[in-house]
């Protein structure tokens, strides 16, 4: 089946730094790709998606591009900012559809 | 105007006690989800519901059992409880009608953390 793989955390930057969070998938065909946040205390919500081959999904500054030579969509956000800290996860659906494959998170402090 | 709900929050209980969790979308989805998130944040997927219909039911302690008396809800019932059951608990639901899809995107509910004492 498919899998999903994103770097390890925790990750701490200072507001304003450059912010990427790797993720590598291996998939039958070409799924959609997702990344959802957790924020402090909530449940998961969509940050962005791509559909298909070279989409960029972006929201909130921050951007992921469906790269299918590299099998990546890692998440990138230009100047990151305290509110940004959360857990953030990659993720795809299995081949089959109804299932999704979650990475396994990373965590992202901003500091001040 | 709350698009999936899960009732209770949190949950403290007592070893061996049975307990439930209700779930609740109004967003007009098909299919239903729990997953349970461990302390380190790692999301396992417990069981799915299609229409009402049991399609996925991962390795999961038969002390779990789901139930769906409808499409817009999917509750869990937790017989028996264990210190290892402790962890939060969400509900998700997804608008995807067949398993050929391959664009699944899910709303999940705000959790209920669950703690077993």
């Amino acid at each position: 089946g498919n899998s999903v793989t994103q770097m390890e955390g925790p990750v701490t930057l200072s507001e304003e730094a450059f912010l990427t969070i790797n993720c590598t998938y291996t998939a039958t065909g070409y799924p959609s790709l997702f990344w959802y946040v957790q924020y402090p205390g909530e449940g998961l919500q969509l940050l962005l998606k791509a559909t298909k081959a070279d989409d960029k999904g972006s929201n909130k500054g921050f951007e992921a591009t469906y790269r299918k030579e590299t099998t990546s969509f890692h998440l990138e956000k230009g100047s990151v900012q305290v509110s940004d800290s959360a857990v953030y996860f990659c993720a795809s659906p299995n081949t089959g559809g109804f299932k999704t494959i979650f990475g396994a998170g990373t965590r992202l402090f901003v500091k001040a | 105007d709350t698009a999936v709900s899960q009732t209770p929050k949190y949950l403290v209980t007592q070893m061996g006690n049975d307990k439930s969790i209700k779930c609740e979308q109004n967003l007009g989805h098909d299919t239903m989800y729990w997953y349970k998130q461990d302390s380190k944040k790692f999301l396992k997927i417990m069981f799915s519901y299609n229409n009402k219909e049991l399609i996925i039911n991962e390795t999961v302690p038969n002390r779990f059992s789901p139930k769906s008396p409808d499409k817009a809800h999917l509750n869990l019932h937790i017989n028996s409880l264990e210190l290892g059951d402790s962890a939060v608990y969400f509900c998700a639901s997804s608008p995807v009608t067949s398993g050929h899809s391959s664009y699944n995107e899910q709303f999940f509910g705000p959790g209920t953390r669950l703690t077993v004492l």
